[in-house]
């Protein structure tokens, strides 16, 4: 199968503490793209980073970063001083191509709320 | 810009109305694509088109039909609607594709079927 796994359905932080969202991914092939996406209370689902199976380096957006580890399957997402606008669902998502089908295959989301 | 545009934003519909969520993006994009998010399953994929006049089923297509008969216009449509396809529908678009390439989302919109 070729699927996308977030295991924490929600997190509950304080500001300022660094969270850490879990995404685990199994696919069958050699070449692949992963996403995140965050989706605020108010609906809309923004794009985050895209990452391909051959750049394996890590990501560093401001309070943003990224560890892409192909030995583990993962692809885990760490907000280091989370701050109250963090909060959100965040989806990770897989590319899979299937019998000539291109589609981003979505994990269940993690629902992040961050305390003041 | 207005990127991608969903309409309407809420409707409630009866078991067995039919009714088409309009999707438009001004983005020249080859690609979109129409999802469903439904309590605890994350985003489903319906529908996918791309390029005008091409199209073809995702995970979810049962109940619903598309066509692409232009590159910015991607209308889905439910022919008969069942309580199970209340849901929030998104429409994306793509300009590198469904696999490799940043979906934009619309705003989505909010169905409910009685």
């Amino acid at each position: 199968a070729q699927k996308v796994t977030q295991a924490q359905t929600e997190i509950s932080v304080v500001e300022k503490e660094d969270v850490t969202l879990d995404c685990v991914y199994e696919t069958r092939d050699t070449t692949y793209y992963l996403f995140w996406y965050k989706q605020p209370p108010s609906g809309e689902l923004v794009f985050l980073i895209r990452r391909n199976s051959f750049d394996e380096q890590n990501e560093i957006s401001g309070r943003y970063s990224w560890n892409f580890q192909k030995s583990t399957s993962s692809f885990n997402f760490t907000i280091t001083a989370s701050q109250v606008v963090d909060s959100a669902v965040y989806f990770c998502a897989l590319s899979v191509t299937q019998g000539g089908s291109e589609k981003l295959v979505f994990g269940k989301g993690t629902k992040l709320t961050v305390n003041p | 810009n207005a990127g991608v545009t969903q309409t309407p934003k809420f409707q409630v519909l009866k078991t067995g109305q039919s009714m088409t969520l309009q999707c438009a993006q001004d983005m020249n994009h080859e690609y979109m694509s129409w999802y469903r998010q439904d309590p605890g399953m994350g985003l489903r994929l319906i529908h996918y088109s791309v390029g005008a006049g091409i199209t073809d089923q995702g995970e979810v297509p049962n109940g619903y039909n598309v066509s692409r008969s232009t590159t910015e216009d991607f209308p889905l449509r439910l022919l008969s609607a069942a309580p199970s396809q209340t849901s929030v529908y998104f429409c994306a678009s793509s300009y590198e594709g469904g696999r490799t390439g940043e979906l934009f989302f619309g705003e989505g919109s909010r169905l409910t079927v009685l």
